[in-house]
């Protein structure tokens, strides 16, 4: 069975700095890994997914991922954090066998601070 | 826009109270699904309906009842709900595929229920 684990359910950091988000997978089959992003009172938005192929994947609003199959992680990561960043992102990987299902981690809290 | 739409936005039941969520999907995706988020935990499962065909039930309490009537809505009949059951119940659509492709689901915004 597959599982996500997301380090640290609030991340706080300042304006024009790194984010960086940490999301490690459990999956016995080669995975397929998704971060999702939050914003309040709205649902679950794709920032980016990665799938086959090459292991940096760039999103929207100027976030990217990198697939390390020996480190099982596919952290998230931006240059330069703006305000309209804060919001909640779930890193998801997908089940084996062509099954539509998504396997969540808890989430991690993005703070922005001028 | 997400071209998912879920109504109401916003829902307030007794525990003896019967209703339902409505959601639909503009995208022409032959998948749908239903998922719970509670504060602190993952995203829960709860159905997936694929070309109208039920194809997961993840142990959901028979209190929580999906229709499909076609693959564009998705309904959530509710009843006899605890307090516990209060979380925000997102929609979500894809277009599955045969294939191992991973199709990329898009969530609707949401219902936040309390149960009182």
């Amino acid at each position: 069975a597959q599982s996500v684990t997301q380090l640290g359910s609030h991340v706080s950091v300042s304006e024009g700095a790194l984010v960086l988000l940490r999301c490690n997978y459990s999956s016995s089959v080669p995975p397929y890994l998704f971060w999702y992003v939050q914003y309040p009172n709205q649902g679950l938005q794709l920032l980016l997914k990665y799938t086959t192929g090459a292991t940096l994947v760039k999103g929207i609003n100027g976030f990217e991922a990198e697939f390390k199959k020996s480190e099982t992680s596919f952290h998230l990561t931006k240059p330069s954090a703006h305000m309209s960043d804060a919001a909640e992102y779930f890193c998801a990987v997908g089940t084996q066998g062509g099954s539509e299902k998504l396997v969540f981690g808890k989430g991690t809290k993005l703070t922005v601070n001028p | 826009e997400t071209g998912v739409t879920q109504t109401p936005r916003h829902l307030v039941m007794g525990m003896t109270n019967k209703k339902s969520l409505k959601c639909e999907q503009h995208l022409g995706h032959n998948a749908m699904y239903w998922y719970k988020q509670s504060a602190k935990k993952p995203l829960e499962l709860m159905f997936v309906y694929n070309f109208k065909e039920q194809t997961e039930n993840n142990s959901v309490p028979s209190r929580f009842s999906p229709e499909c009537p076609n693959s564009s809505h998705l309904f959530l009949h509710l009843h006899t709900l605890q307090p516990e059951d209060s979380a925000l119940y997102l929609c979500a659509s894809s277009q599955a595929s045969s294939a191992r492709n991973q199709e990329t689901q898009y969530f609707g915004p949401g219902t936040r229920l309390l149960v009182l």
